[in-house]
């Protein structure tokens, strides 16, 4: 039972575009949600959170949107670069909870 | 510096072979978690501890067993139980279990069985 879902395996950008990366989610207990990045061979480092009480957070290049009516939310990375090359992650919590659930994320490519 | 440590980075074991995978944090920290990554499978939790000689074990327990008799170490052992040990493990912690900071990772072991 995948509670949060990240549909797309990968996506390939050309550098200076726009990446949308999605993820859905079922449990509607979930109130917080946070993205991760991933490097090949190396831990996950965090990018971005938000909160189920805001629809958007924006910090820097990153913005994370949140729509709870269709549980489903996106991380935007505009310009893309190539150091963004990587596995995102995104991962949610219920209020009180004391465990992350994570997507199963997606590899994106930005190329030159 | 603060941060994460796991060790080793690499390992490989035979099949029937019990291995401990070390994880020790710096960071002041009461939460730990071990995670395992498949490809295709994102990350799924294995156990996590909140407080010193208390864990709970997380989605795919089964063959893992772990210790937390130091605040600082979460060692995790891969069991001869474990049918396909074959993975990326990644350690973690938090400030406080359920905290909504992030969490930290270490930088993983890959473990190979033979």
């Amino acid at each position: 039972d995948q509670q949060v879902k990240q549909n797309s395996p990968s996506l390939s950008v050309q550098e200076g575009r726009i990446s949308i990366l999605n993820c859905d989610y079922t449990n509607s207990m979930f109130d917080y949600f946070l993205w991760y990045k991933k490097y090949p061979a190396e831990g996950p480092t965090f990018l971005i959170s938000i909160s189920s009480i805001k629809d958007k957070n924006e910090d820097g290049r990153f913005t994370v949107f949140l729509n709870k009516s269709a549980k489903h939310l996106s991380l935007h990375i505009v310009p893309s670069q190539p150091g963004d090359s990587a596995v995102y992650f995104c991962a949610a919590i219920t209020g009180g909870g004391n465990k992350l659930t994570f997507g199963t994320g997606t590899q994106l490519k930005v190329e030159l | 510096d603060g941060g994460i440590t796991q060790s080793p980075k690499y390992l490989f074991r035979k099949e029937g072979q019990n291995v401990t995978l070390s994880c020790e944090q710096n960071l002041n920290h009461d939460a730990m978690y071990w995670y395992r990554q498949d490809p295709g499978q994102g990350l799924r939790l294995i156990y996590y501890s909140q407080i010193v000689n208390d864990f709970q074990k997380g989605d795919i327990a089964e063959g893992y067993s772990v210790s937390r008799e130091k605040k600082e170490s979460f060692p995790l052992t891969v069991t001869s139980a474990q049918k396909n040990p074959t993975a990326f493990y990644l350690c973690a912690s938090s400030r406080l279990a359920g905290d909504t900071g992030e969490l930290f990772f270490g930088e993983g072991s890959r473990l190979t069985v033979l």
